[in-house]
């Protein structure tokens, strides 16, 4: 069965410094990964996925995740955090063509 | 093009009382995806769904809960004699063909269900 794991529930993090929320994966699925956000009150967004054309996935708001299979980890990380990236974020996998298995989520707390 | 526009954001219901929530998907979109969210969980697959047909309702409980898509008009996930247990946020993506891992799904806002 398929299974994502966020491994930090909430992480902390100080404006300008960097983030990294971490997701370890097993899927004997295709390999697509994808992060979504979701901020108080708002509905998901998605902010990147990776389809196996590059291992380092660009995104939205200067976010980025580099697929490791050697890993199974496919890691989200920001240079410098901003005080609008605090949300919760969403490490997902597909289970089938249709179906996504979510991790519980990581929230993401910026302090000024 | 409005998004995924999901109604209501927020539906307090008593045990026992039925719980309608709806979806209307974006345009030129034909697939409909409901997910539950429990408090401090990820999203739980629950349907899917295209036009006037259920394709998959693997991770819908078997009893008080059922899913439509009809011809015309909004996707009712609708929820039955509803217990405490039903608490949770309901959220409902669309996509325009196949599934969400090859073309993007796009969430609605979700709706909050609370049963007092």
């Amino acid at each position: 069965a398929q299974s994502v794991t966020q491994l930090d529930s909430h992480v902390s993090v100080s404006e300008g410094t960097p983030v990294l929320l971490r997701c370890n994966y097993s899927s004997s699925y295709s390999p697509s990964l994808f992060w979504y956000v979701q901020h108080p009150n708002k509905g998901l967004q998605l902010l990147l996925k990776y389809t196996s054309a590059a291992t380092l996935v660009k995104g939205i708001n200067g976010f980025e995740a580099e697929f490791k299979k050697s890993e199974t980890s496919f890691h989200l990380t920001k240079p410098s955090a901003h005080m609008s990236d605090a949300a919760e974020y969403f490490c997902v996998a597909p289970d089938s063509n249709y179906q996504l298995i979510w991790g519980a989520g990581t929230k993401l707390i910026i302090k000024p | 093009n409005a998004g995924v526009m999901q109604n209501p954001r927020h539906l307090v219901r008593r045990r026992g009382q039925e719980a309608r929530l709806r979806c209307s998907p974006m345009k030129g979109h034909s697939h409909v995806y409901w997910y539950r969210q429990l408090p401090e969980e990820g999203l739980k697959f629950m349907v899917y769904l295209q036009k006037e047909n259920i394709i998959d309702e693997s991770g819908m409980p078997k009893e008080r809960f059922s899913a439509e898509f009809p011809k015309e008009g909004p996707s009712i996930l609708r929820i039955q004699q509803v217990v405490r247990g039903d608490s949770a946020a309901y959220f409902c993506a669309s996509s325009p063909t196949g599934g969400p891992v090859n073309t993007e799904a796009f969430f609605g806002q979700g709706t909050r269900l609370t049963v007092v």
